[in-house]
């Protein structure tokens, strides 16, 4: 079966750097999504990886390793509007894109 | 570019009526559409995968004849609920896929059922 494993939650403190991760298991690889998702609201896009690397865009980086199925999303110099809920998404052979549960992230002062 | 729209944002009705949500792609054209329902604190679960021109394909446990869709143009996706229950109650969220490499998708704003 097809399966993405993030934790489920994570608590920070304002000003730091915190690391999520993500490793997945699926048919096929097409690809590696980090979407945000504040409470009530639509998820946006983050960042995209489909080869192996660290890919920077401000304060937001996200890591692909295609051989360990891993994944990371850094976020630097957090703010209170961080607090969000941060998902991992594999497009599989078909396409088809498979969702982790999500990541609830807390920024605390 | 690449936004998507959903309508109404919210709608309150009562138990046995059917709700239509509308789902657009403002500056782009969208082959393929997807209809995701949220409950409170959990994740994504998608529910059908929406195809211009062709009948929606719908994920396990996800009955058809209760969540119609259709999709009539490159542009609209329209989901009606029908016979709507109190426990059909849920945040339900569409999103357009880019029909280009990275295939993302971007999502509408997210409409909030709660059936009485």
């Amino acid at each position: 079966g097809q399966n993405i494993d993030q934790p489920t939650e994570m608590t920070a403190t304002e000003g730091a750097i915190v690391q999520i991760n993500c490793t997945y298991q699926t048919s096929g690889f097409n690809g590696l999504f980090w979407y945000q998702q504040h409470a009530g609201e639509a998820p946006t896009f983050l960042s995209y990886n489909v080869l192996d690397g660290l890919e920077e865009k401000g304060r937001f980086s996200s890591f692909l390793s295609r051989s360990k199925g891993y994944s990371y999303l850094l976020l630097k110099e957090l703010q209170m509007k961080d607090s969000a809920s941060y998902l991992c998404a594999v497009l599989d052979s078909n396409y088809q894109l498979i969702w982790g549960a999500g990541t609830k992230l807390i920024i605390k002062p | 570019g690449a936004v998507v729209s959903q309508h109404p944002s919210w709608v309150i009705c009562k138990s046995g009526t059917s709700v239509k949500i509308e789902c657009r792609s403002l500056d782009f054209q969208a082959t393929t559409m997807f209809w995701y329902r949220q409950f409170p604190k959990q994740s994504l679960m998608l529910m059908a995968t929406s195809n211009e021109g062709s009948k929606a394909t719908y994920e396990q446990g996800v009955e058809k004849d209760k969540f119609l869709i259709n999709h009539a143009s490159l542009t609209l996706s329209t989901l009606t609920v029908t016979s709507a229950h109190p426990e059909d109650s849920s945040f339900y969220i569409c999103s357009a896929r880019l029909e280009r490499e990275t295939y993302e998708q971007y999502f509408g704003p997210g409409t909030r059922l709660t059936v009485t």
